[in-house]
Parts: C-alpha cells; structure tokens; sequence
C-alpha cells in the first residue's frame, strides 16, 4: 500500500528565504505525485504533478519539485517565499492502478515579514 | 472558465436534522468525489463516481449518501448530523479514475449546533 509522509506539520521561513516542503512516498511501483496547496477556507489547488517524465517538475507562483526515486523524496521548493505563499501544503500519491489519491498529512507555511 | 462549484459556501444545520450540500462541474469529467476535511487533517475520501458508477470507502458512515443524477452534479446527503460531522466537505472532479489531477471546488464548511 502506498503511503506518503510530510515531514514537519509547520514550516516557518522569513519573506524572502528558501522555501522548503518535504514528502517522502513509499510505493512499489512508479508513483504519481501531486503537491496542492489550500488557503484559508478554500479548496485544494494544484501546483504541480509529476507522471514519470521530466524528474524537476515546475509549477505555478514559482514552485518546483524534484522526483528522486533513490530517496523515495518529492520536496517543494521556491528560491523566495512571498507573504501570499502562506498556506497549508499537501503532497499526494497515486498508483497506476487506478486508486485514489493518498495524501500526506500536510505541511502549514508560514512566511515572516 | 471550467470550474468545480459547491453551493452553499457555509451551511449551519442543526443536530440531527438532514443536510444536503451540492457540488457542480462544467469541466465534464467522468469521476466527482466527495472529501471531509476537519481542522488541520488532510481530506478524507467519502466516496467517489466514475460516471453513474459509485464507489463507497469502507469506513464512510452509512448516515453519509451521495446522488450523481448527471454528469455536472453530485450531491452529498447527510441524513442525520451530529457534532462530529462539522467539517468542511470538498468536491473534486478528475477525467479518469486513477493517476490524474482531481480539481476541487472551493468547499462547504458545515457547522452542526
């Protein structure tokens, strides 16, 4: 069974630093693997996805993630956090074999003036 | 633009009496989930159509229902609230069941009293 694992549930940078998100998987067979972020009483957006082409996946409001299958890793990353990055992140997982959505337990950004 | 659209956007039921929340789509994909999310967690499937097909998880409660009647709306029934279902509930549409995006609606936010 496929699990997928945040680790840290609150991340906390300065506007203007590196911005790091991480998920690690555990899967037996090539996952797909999502980011999403939420906003206060919002629905989930989609950032980026990565489908078993290009390993440095970039996204919108300048996110990328980086698939490395020898870590079993799929981090977030953005050069320069703005104010607006502040949110809950979410990194979810999905098999080829058609099952739903696994998603990590979420990663709450907060970004200092 | 295609959207997912949930109406209402906040909804207030007492408890015990029945509570319907309504998802549409102009995107035409053939799968619509349903998700509860609670404060800090990561949402939670309920269940899911592909087409008129439905697909129920194992531990959803039975006071939980859904209807798909077309192809453009779901609706999530909950025929009895208690206290523990206040939550915000999440409709997502994908093309296929399986590795693709789900696209989410902005969400219900349901307070029992």
């Amino acid at each position: 069974a496929q699990s997928v694992t945040q680790l840290g549930s609150h991340v906390s940078v300065s506007e203007g630093a590196l911005v790091l998100l991480r998920c690690n998987y555990s899967s037996s067979v090539p996952p797909y693997l999502f980011w999403y972020v939420q906003y206060p009483n919002q629905g989930l957006q989609l950032l980026l996805k990565y489908t078993s082409a290009a390993t440095l996946v970039k996204g919108i409001n300048g996110f990328e993630a980086e698939f490395k299958k020898s870590e079993t890793s799929f981090h977030l990353t953005k050069p320069s956090a703005h104010m607006s990055d502040a949110a809950e992140y979410f990194c979810a997982g999905a098999n080829n074999a058609g099952n739903m959505l696994t998603f990590g337990g979420g990663t709450r950004l907060m970004v200092k003036p | 633009d295609a959207m997912v659209i949930q109406n209402p956007r906040y909804q207030v039921t007492q408890f015990g009496k029945p509570v319907t929340l309504s998802c549409s789509q102009t995107l035409n994909h053939n799968v619509m989930y349903w998700y509860q999310q609670k404060s800090s967690q990561a949402p939670k499937l309920l269940f899911h159509y592909y087409d008129k097909d439905f697909n129920n998880e194992a531990d959803t409660p039975d006071n939980f229902q859904s209807r798909r009647p077309n192809t453009s709306f779901c609706f999530l029934d909950i025929r009895s609230p208690g206290l523990g279902d206040a939550a915000m509930y999440l409709c997502a549409t994908s093309r296929v069941r399986g590795p693709y995006e789900q696209y989410f609606g902005p969400g219900t936010r349901l307070t029992v009293t």
